[in-house]
């Protein structure tokens, strides 16, 4: 069936440069996109979302860049924080238009 | 203001026992949602309502699964002669607009986490 996958399972950066995850999907159907940051014993967090009729979206020291041609989605991170250290995960509106379709997430960790 | 909260926050019970995983969504919200999520993966859709109206349960597992949200506000997701398979983290998430909304942030509670002996 369809998925969402991402490409790096873990990412070490040092705090303060710019971090980069990668994100793939299959569906092409897919019309809306976000990105969750999970910490340990806590539930997603909603981080930043964008719609297919964009490429680029930003927020807060984040990015989301969306590749339509590829299916290929990113977070980028502006000035990594200690803080940001968590599991990241994309995730996709599905086919029912409600459902979220997640990829199994990437670990960054921020060091000193 | 309050999150998505969910109780109990852990359960332990033992194989053959029914258990009932209780959410409480973020006042007004139109939607609701119920996740699994195993150890190192995103969570996985397991049903979905609008107000009091169970609009989709394809992916609950089985028919041992069981969901429901009577008032549209609270809502609980009943596993029937539990087995040691069924062992997760069910999360629950709510969000503020309804089908025919643009946006689908949804805001996910802290979860409870199910052991099955």
């Amino acid at each position: 069936g369809e998925s969402v996958g991402l490409h790096l399972p873990t990412l070490s950066v040092q705090e303060g440069d710019n971090s980069i995850i990668n994100c793939a999907y299959s569906n092409s159907a897919s019309d809306y996109f976000i990105w969750y940051k999970q910490e340990s014993g806590k539930g997603p967090q909603f981080i930043i979302d964008i719609r297919s009729n964009m490429d680029k979206r930003q927020g807060q020291r984040v990015t989301v860049l969306l590749n339509k041609t590829v299916k290929h989605l990113s977070l980028q991170i502006a000035a990594t924080q200690p803080g940001d250290s968590a599991v990241y995960f994309c995730a996709e509106r599905d086919n029912s238009g409600y459902a979220l379709n997640f990829g199994k997430g990437t670990s960054l960790l921020v060091t000193p | 203001g309050a999150g998505v909260s969910q109780s109990p926050r852990y359960k332990v019970t033992k194989r053959g026992q029914d258990v009932a995983l209780r959410c409480d969504p973020i006042s007004g919200h139109v939607s609701l949602y119920w996740y699994r999520q195993a150890l190192g993966q995103g969570p996985e859709f397991l049903t979905y309502f609008n107000y009091e109206a169970q609009q989709d349960k394809s992916g609950l597992p089985n028919d041992r699964f069981s969901a429901e949200r009577p008032e549209g506000s609270i809502s609980t997701l009943t596993i029937q002669r539990t087995e040691q398979r069924d062992s997760a983290m069910y999360r629950c998430a709510s969000s503020s607009q309804g089908l025919a909304g643009g946006g689908n942030e949804q805001f996910f509670g802290p979860g409870t986490r199910l052991t099955v002996l």
